[in-house]
């Protein structure tokens, strides 16, 4: 079965702490994963993916196929980090289908 | 350039009726994802469009519909409407929906089923 898993629903920081978001994923083929971020009234939009192995706003993430996760890493967090953070695999490839973890809310304290 | 927009923002129906939605997607996308999204469920796929084809969809019953016309705007269609269906509707647009390819997705449309 095409599973992502964010095992927590909130992870709470002090600016300047490094941040790491969990993510596991089930999928029996070599899997397209995603970080999709969700801004306070702004739209979800893509904040990276693997096969780019970019960095994005000081966020990074790698693809550990052994442990079938693809965690989300800063070092040093901003409060402009504060969102909501979904994992996502493509369940198809080729093709818009998307499956989304549960999300995790980050909160980056002052 | 304009991102996908969707309509209406907000709709309120009562069970039994039956409501359409609809996403524009950026100019020249041809991919239009939808999802579902609700607090207990999270995002869930509900079907994807492209060149007017259903190309995926996900695990809703029949009486989620959707289609795509030639311009690559979509609609979705939900008949006989159940207090579950309630939730935010999102779509989401990409050029051809590669892997390479980013989706865009809109602001959503909230439906509420009394």
């Amino acid at each position: 079965a095409q599973r992502v898993t964010q095992p927590e629903k909130l992870l709470s920081v002090f600016k300047g702490a490094p941040v790491e978001l969990k993510c596991n994923y089930s999928y029996s083929g070599s899997p397209e994963l995603f970080w999709y971020v969700q801004y306070s009234r702004q739209r979800l939009q893509l904040l990276l993916r693997h096969i780019s192995r970019e960095s994005i706003k000081g966020f990074t993430a790698d693809l550990n196929k052994g442990e079938t996760s693809f965690h989300l890493k800063k070092p040093f967090a901003q409060e402009e980090d504060s969102a909501m953070y979904y994992c996502a695999l493509l369940g198809s490839s080729n093709t818009g289908k998307l499956i989304f973890g549960q999300g995790t809310t980050l909160q980056v304290k002052p | 350039k304009a991102g996908v927009t969707q309509t209406p923002r907000y709709l309120i129906k009562t069970r039994g009726q039956q409501v359409t939605l609809s996403c524009s997607p950026i100019s020249g996308h041809r991919s239009v994802s939808w999802y579902q999204q609700t607090p207990g469920q999270g995002l869930q796929f509900l079907f994807e469009y492209f060149s007017e084809t259903q190309r995926n969809k996900g695990n809703f019953p029949g009486r989620f519909s959707g289609r795509q016309f030639s311009n690559s705007r979509s609609e979705m269609n939900v008949s006989t409407l159940e207090l579950g269906d309630s939730a935010l509707y999102l779509c989401a647009s990409s050029l051809v929906g590669r892997v390479q390819d980013t989706q865009y997705f809109g602001p959503g449309t909230r439906l509420t089923v009394l």
